[in-house]
């Protein structure tokens, strides 16, 4: 069956650094999607990303974060230049319609220091 | 985005149990209701898409209802099995292309 993988699945980075994380959505859908989760809270909106380019993001999607789709495959979410609050699991999903359900990945934890 | 909230919090209930979750959400500019499952150290997985009102859905002992109007969805589990155990999460989407998931119900069924 189709999955959404994302890599790395744990990073630890220092304070000032910047992060990448990648992920394979499903090969037919269409509309991408990045969410973390804080530990202890809700699984919070980033970004969601159609047609080669952002279609709405939150006000969390600050100038530090970006997203790529650099090669018809993978989509990425760097971090420019991490802080201590963005210490988060990182969720990538996509779905083939918009409204569609969702498929998630597994997940990226990123740790802070 | 539109915003949610969902309750109860937490619920504990023995196997057997019948139980259900609210999710509310605002009842304008309403386009789909979502549920997912999220079990812990997994990613969440959709049960249920909903659109219309008065949608029922099924999925096993599962099912769901929307109501658009007043902007509540009811989540119902019959007879409670410990594999039951998990976050139940609900989101709504408007007009954009976001999901706004709410903090959730965390179930925890008992043998």
């Amino acid at each position: 069956e189709p999955e959404v993988t994302q890599t790395p699945s744990h990073q630890v980075t220092q304070m000032g650094q910047e992060v990448i994380l990648r992920c394979v959505p499903i090969s037919n859908h269409l509309y991408f999607y990045w969410y973390r989760q804080i530990l202890g809270q809700k699984v919070e909106f980033l970004v969601s990303f159609y047609n080669n380019e952002i279609s709405e993001k939150s006000e969390i999607f600050d100038d530090q974060f970006s997203v790529e789709r650099p090669d018809g495959s993978n989509f990425t979410l760097k971090i420019r230049s991490t802080k201590l609050e963005d210490s988060a699991m990182y969720f990538c999903a996509s779905t083939d319609r918009r409204s569609g359900e969702l498929f998630f990945g597994e997940g990226s934890r990123l740790t802070v220091l | 985005i539109l915003n949610v909230e969902q309750s109860p919090q937490s619920l504990h209930v023995q196997e057997g149990d019948s139980t259900n979750f609210t999710c509310s959400f605002p009842s304008s500019n309403f386009y789909a209701l979502h549920w997912y499952r999220w079990e812990t150290a997994k990613s969440p997985e959709a049960l249920f898409v909903m659109t219309l009102n008065g949608d029922e859905k099924k999925k096993g002992r599962i099912s769901a209802t929307l109501n658009t109007k007043e902007g509540y969805s009811y989540l119902y589990i019959k007879g409670s099995q410990p594999e039951d155990s998990a976050t139940y999460l609900c989101a709504p989407s408007g007009s954009g292309y976001a999901l706004n998931f709410g903090k959730g119900t965390s179930l925890l069924v008992t043998p």
